[in-house]
């Protein structure tokens, strides 16, 4: 019964070009959560996913990141144009349709992707 | 704006005793919290979770205090056994499942 499976697990980009980070949830799992971690820093919020719906990115910046969940394959988080800023480690994490952490199914993570800009 | 605070970059704790992490929170809303573990280049793990019409839940060595007047939580870990060392985050959420982070706390368990 396999995790949360994101890849790569570690990815290096230069200044300005794109990265693309992919989650692929538990089983039997629709909705998608990412995440990122700076330096230092807990966790912040960035998207909500279900299978080819985002539900909420408030946390997302409102440039240059985009977030997808198609129908079949993983999840897909894609920064454009990177800077040295965007280096984090991305997380992603995932759980069943309807239930909510308040009924005792708290979020599973995967090991993450750790992004860094050069 | 800082809704989850862990004030304590770092504990260190002899081997067989209590350690206890804290965290305190403004945002009176939230409804649920939990504490999450994490080993150096690996995801955040569940540990213990708590309601807020609860003040107190136990698991094992683990027990999470919920002090909503205070707006104050906190895991007591006892005894303490080397493997706990590890980065501890409280993390809340308010209704739905976008969870609310605090900084994270080090702790370290010597033998």
């Amino acid at each position: 019964n396999a995790g949360v499976m994101q890849n790569p697990r570690h990815l290096v980009r230069r200044r300005g070009q794109e990265a693309r980070l992919r989650c692929s949830p538990m089983k039997g799992h629709s909705h998608v959560y990412w995440y990122r971690q700076l330096p230092e820093e807990g966790l912040k919020f960035m998207v909500y996913l279900q299978k080819e719906n985002i539900i909420d990115e408030s946390g997302m910046p409102k440039e240059r990141f985009s977030a997808e969940f198609p129908k079949e394959g993983p999840s897909i988080l894609r920064i454009q144009q990177v800077v040295r800023g965007d280096s984090a480690a991305y997380f992603c994490a995932s759980s069943p349709a309807i239930v909510t952490i308040a009924k005792n199914s708290p979020l599973h993570f995967g090991n993450g992707t750790r992004l860094t800009v050069t | 704006d800082q809704q989850v605070k862990q004030n304590s970059p770092s504990l260190s704790v002899q081997e067989g005793r209590i350690s206890i992490l804290n965290c305190d929170y403004t945002n009176s809303m939230f409804d649920y919290f939990l504490w999450y573990k994490k080993y150096p280049a690996e995801g955040p793990t569940f540990l213990i979770s708590i309601s807020s019409i609860k003040d107190k839940n136990e698991d094992g060595r683990f027990t999470v205090f919920l002090n909503k007047s205070a707006k104050h939580l906190s895991l007591h870990i006892v005894p303490s056994q080397p493997g706990d060392s590890a980065v501890y985050f409280c993390a809340m959420t308010q209704g739905a499942q976008k969870l609310v982070f605090g900084q994270g706390t080090r702790l370290t368990i010597n033998p």
